[in-house]
Protein backbone atom coordinates (compact mmCIF):
# COMPACT_ATOMS: atom_id res chain seq x y z
CA UNK A 1 0.00 0.00 0.00
CA UNK A 2 2.38 3.31 -1.36
CA UNK A 3 -0.85 5.41 -0.63
CA UNK A 4 1.15 8.55 -2.60
CA UNK A 5 4.76 8.75 -4.20
CA UNK A 6 6.80 11.65 -5.22
CA UNK A 7 9.83 11.70 -7.06
CA UNK A 8 12.80 12.72 -6.95
CA UNK A 9 13.04 13.64 -3.07
CA UNK A 10 15.27 15.90 -3.81
CA UNK A 11 16.16 18.25 -6.71
CA UNK A 12 18.52 21.54 -7.31
CA UNK A 13 18.47 23.14 -10.45
CA UNK A 14 19.70 26.01 -12.13
CA UNK A 15 17.38 29.69 -13.30
CA UNK A 16 15.87 28.72 -16.20
CA UNK A 17 16.17 24.75 -16.80
CA UNK A 18 13.33 23.02 -16.88
CA UNK A 19 12.04 19.73 -14.93
CA UNK A 20 9.02 17.64 -13.50
CA UNK A 21 7.84 16.61 -10.15
CA UNK A 22 6.08 13.33 -10.03
CA UNK A 23 2.98 12.02 -8.48
CA UNK A 24 1.72 8.76 -8.53
CA UNK A 25 -1.18 7.56 -6.05
CA UNK A 26 -2.68 4.05 -6.00
CA UNK A 27 -5.73 4.46 -4.02
CA UNK A 28 -8.18 5.14 -6.78
CA UNK A 29 -8.42 8.30 -5.53
CA UNK A 30 -10.21 11.05 -7.74
CA UNK A 31 -8.65 14.42 -6.44
CA UNK A 32 -5.21 15.02 -6.49
CA UNK A 33 -3.66 18.40 -5.66
CA UNK A 34 0.19 19.92 -5.50
CA UNK A 35 0.75 22.40 -2.58
CA UNK A 36 4.18 24.19 -1.69
CA UNK A 37 5.55 24.76 2.02
CA UNK A 38 7.78 28.05 2.60
CA UNK A 39 9.44 28.28 5.48
CA UNK A 40 6.73 30.07 8.70
CA UNK A 41 3.90 29.11 6.40
CA UNK A 42 1.71 26.76 5.88
CA UNK A 43 0.76 24.84 2.86
CA UNK A 44 -0.32 26.36 -0.57
CA UNK A 45 -2.29 25.16 -3.18
CA UNK A 46 -0.12 25.22 -6.41
CA UNK A 47 -2.86 23.06 -8.80
CA UNK A 48 -5.51 20.80 -7.94
CA UNK A 49 -7.56 17.98 -10.81
CA UNK A 50 -11.45 16.63 -10.19
CA UNK A 51 -10.29 13.71 -12.79
CA UNK A 52 -8.67 12.46 -15.32
CA UNK A 53 -8.25 15.34 -17.93
CA UNK A 54 -9.58 18.03 -15.39
CA UNK A 55 -7.35 20.28 -13.83
CA UNK A 56 -7.70 24.06 -12.02
CA UNK A 57 -5.77 26.69 -10.67
CA UNK A 58 -5.05 27.11 -7.04
CA UNK A 59 -3.70 29.72 -4.69
CA UNK A 60 0.08 30.15 -6.57
CA UNK A 61 -0.09 28.93 -9.88
CA UNK A 62 2.14 31.03 -11.73
CA UNK A 63 5.55 29.61 -13.21
CA UNK A 64 3.68 25.63 -12.65
CA UNK A 65 1.98 23.81 -15.46
CA UNK A 66 0.14 20.40 -14.78
CA UNK A 67 -2.24 17.59 -16.69
CA UNK A 68 -4.13 14.57 -15.50
CA UNK A 69 -4.26 11.96 -18.29
CA UNK A 70 -4.96 8.90 -16.19
CA UNK A 71 -6.30 8.86 -12.64
CA UNK A 72 -3.12 7.64 -10.65
CA UNK A 73 -1.06 10.24 -12.51
CA UNK A 74 -0.74 13.97 -11.38
CA UNK A 75 2.56 15.17 -12.74
CA UNK A 76 3.83 18.83 -11.85
CA UNK A 77 5.79 21.18 -14.71
CA UNK A 78 8.27 23.93 -13.75
CA UNK A 79 8.86 25.33 -17.29
CA UNK A 80 11.63 27.99 -16.47
CA UNK A 81 12.96 27.50 -12.79
CA UNK A 82 13.38 30.59 -10.79
CA UNK A 83 14.79 30.96 -7.41
CA UNK A 84 11.43 32.32 -5.89
CA UNK A 85 10.07 28.35 -6.87
CA UNK A 86 12.76 27.12 -4.24
CA UNK A 87 10.20 24.97 -2.25
CA UNK A 88 9.21 21.79 -0.50
CA UNK A 89 6.36 20.34 -2.98
CA UNK A 90 3.95 18.18 -1.63
CA UNK A 91 1.03 16.23 -3.42
CA UNK A 92 -1.79 15.00 -2.31
CA UNK A 93 -5.01 12.61 -3.04
CA UNK A 94 -8.25 13.24 -1.51
CA UNK A 95 -11.71 10.99 -1.44
CA UNK A 96 -14.75 12.87 -0.11
CA UNK A 97 -17.45 10.36 0.96
CA UNK A 98 -20.66 11.04 2.91
CA UNK A 99 -19.84 12.51 6.33
CA UNK A 100 -15.93 12.37 5.75
CA UNK A 101 -13.12 14.14 3.59
CA UNK A 102 -9.67 12.16 3.33
CA UNK A 103 -7.01 13.96 2.17
CA UNK A 104 -3.24 11.61 1.51
CA UNK A 105 -0.55 13.57 1.22
CA UNK A 106 2.97 12.07 -0.19
CA UNK A 107 6.56 12.67 1.26
CA UNK A 108 7.64 15.61 -0.40
CA UNK A 109 10.50 16.84 -2.95
CA UNK A 110 12.68 19.48 -2.01
CA UNK A 111 14.12 21.97 -4.82
CA UNK A 112 16.11 24.40 -4.59
CA UNK A 113 16.62 26.69 -7.64
CA UNK A 114 20.41 28.59 -7.96
CA UNK B 1 -5.67 37.47 3.80
CA UNK B 2 -5.23 34.87 5.79
CA UNK B 3 -8.25 33.04 5.65
CA UNK B 4 -6.77 30.06 8.16
CA UNK B 5 -5.07 31.52 11.18
CA UNK B 6 -3.00 29.79 13.90
CA UNK B 7 -1.45 32.28 16.13
CA UNK B 8 0.78 30.11 18.22
CA UNK B 9 3.94 29.63 16.54
CA UNK B 10 4.97 27.23 19.15
CA UNK B 11 3.89 25.39 22.38
CA UNK B 12 5.57 23.37 25.36
CA UNK B 13 3.59 20.59 27.41
CA UNK B 14 4.59 18.14 29.85
CA UNK B 15 4.44 14.73 29.41
CA UNK B 16 0.87 13.67 30.36
CA UNK B 17 -0.63 16.61 30.50
CA UNK B 18 -3.36 18.05 27.84
CA UNK B 19 -1.87 19.65 24.59
CA UNK B 20 -4.60 22.57 23.08
CA UNK B 21 -3.87 23.77 19.86
CA UNK B 22 -5.96 26.61 18.48
CA UNK B 23 -7.15 27.81 15.24
CA UNK B 24 -9.35 30.33 13.62
CA UNK B 25 -10.31 30.97 10.23
CA UNK B 26 -12.72 33.84 8.27
CA UNK B 27 -14.24 32.39 5.90
CA UNK B 28 -18.26 30.33 6.55
CA UNK B 29 -17.88 28.40 2.96
CA UNK B 30 -15.65 26.27 4.48
CA UNK B 31 -17.24 22.29 5.06
CA UNK B 32 -14.43 20.47 6.84
CA UNK B 33 -12.00 21.05 9.22
CA UNK B 34 -8.41 19.12 9.53
CA UNK B 35 -5.58 18.68 11.80
CA UNK B 36 -2.90 17.47 10.43
CA UNK B 37 0.61 16.50 12.01
CA UNK B 38 4.05 16.80 10.18
CA UNK B 39 7.69 15.40 11.08
CA UNK B 40 10.47 17.24 9.50
CA UNK B 41 11.44 15.84 6.27
CA UNK B 42 8.16 13.82 5.96
CA UNK B 43 4.75 14.78 4.27
CA UNK B 44 1.46 16.05 6.68
CA UNK B 45 -0.28 13.41 8.24
CA UNK B 46 -3.86 13.47 8.82
CA UNK B 47 -4.66 13.09 12.56
CA UNK B 48 -8.69 13.81 12.47
CA UNK B 49 -11.37 15.63 11.03
CA UNK B 50 -14.91 17.26 11.62
CA UNK B 51 -17.22 18.32 9.56
CA UNK B 52 -19.31 21.79 9.68
CA UNK B 53 -21.78 20.34 10.55
CA UNK B 54 -20.72 18.93 13.95
CA UNK B 55 -18.89 20.72 17.11
CA UNK B 56 -16.84 17.65 18.08
CA UNK B 57 -15.35 14.65 16.82
CA UNK B 58 -13.15 11.96 19.22
CA UNK B 59 -10.65 9.56 18.01
CA UNK B 60 -8.92 8.05 20.87
CA UNK B 61 -6.37 10.56 22.17
CA UNK B 62 -7.33 13.28 19.96
CA UNK B 63 -10.62 15.44 20.11
CA UNK B 64 -11.21 18.08 17.76
CA UNK B 65 -14.00 21.08 18.92
CA UNK B 66 -15.58 23.35 16.22
CA UNK B 67 -17.18 26.87 17.90
CA UNK B 68 -19.25 27.73 14.33
CA UNK B 69 -20.08 31.44 16.15
CA UNK B 70 -16.31 32.57 17.19
CA UNK B 71 -15.38 30.79 14.27
CA UNK B 72 -12.53 28.56 15.90
CA UNK B 73 -11.74 24.98 16.21
CA UNK B 74 -9.29 23.12 18.65
CA UNK B 75 -7.04 20.01 18.76
CA UNK B 76 -7.03 18.13 22.16
CA UNK B 77 -4.27 15.59 22.99
CA UNK B 78 -4.46 13.86 26.18
CA UNK B 79 -2.56 12.82 27.56
CA UNK B 80 0.29 13.52 25.49
CA UNK B 81 3.17 11.98 24.70
CA UNK B 82 6.81 12.29 23.40
CA UNK B 83 6.02 11.24 20.08
CA UNK B 84 3.66 13.94 19.86
CA UNK B 85 6.65 16.74 19.09
CA UNK B 86 5.81 17.93 16.16
CA UNK B 87 4.23 20.57 13.56
CA UNK B 88 0.37 21.11 14.00
CA UNK B 89 -1.50 22.52 10.50
CA UNK B 90 -5.03 23.06 10.77
CA UNK B 91 -6.44 23.33 7.45
CA UNK B 92 -9.48 23.79 6.02
CA UNK B 93 -11.83 22.42 3.31
CA UNK B 94 -13.52 24.56 0.44
CA UNK B 95 -17.02 23.97 0.33
CA UNK B 96 -17.85 22.26 -3.06
CA UNK B 97 -13.94 21.64 -3.92
CA UNK B 98 -11.17 19.87 -2.93
CA UNK B 99 -9.09 22.24 -1.90
CA UNK B 100 -7.10 22.55 1.21
CA UNK B 101 -6.65 26.17 3.08
CA UNK B 102 -3.78 25.64 5.48
CA UNK B 103 -3.51 27.95 8.77
CA UNK B 104 0.48 28.38 8.97
CA UNK B 105 1.33 25.56 12.02
CA UNK B 106 2.31 25.35 14.97
CA UNK B 107 5.63 23.48 16.45
CA UNK B 108 4.08 21.15 19.59
CA UNK B 109 7.16 20.25 21.90
CA UNK B 110 6.17 17.21 24.62
CA UNK B 111 8.46 17.57 27.71
CA UNK B 112 9.19 14.89 29.68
Amino acid sequence: NAGVTQTPKFQVLKTGQSMTLQCAQDMNHEYMSWYRQDPGMGLRLIHYSVGAGITDQGEVPNGYNVSRSTTEDFPLRLLSAAPSQTSVYFCASSLAGTGTLSYTFGSGTRLTVV
Amino acid sequence: DQQVKQNSPSLSVQEGRISILNCDYTNSMFDYFLWYKKYPAEGPTFLISISSIKDKNEDGRFTVFLNKSAKHLSLHIVPSQPGDSAVYFCAANIQGAQKLVFGQGTRLTINP
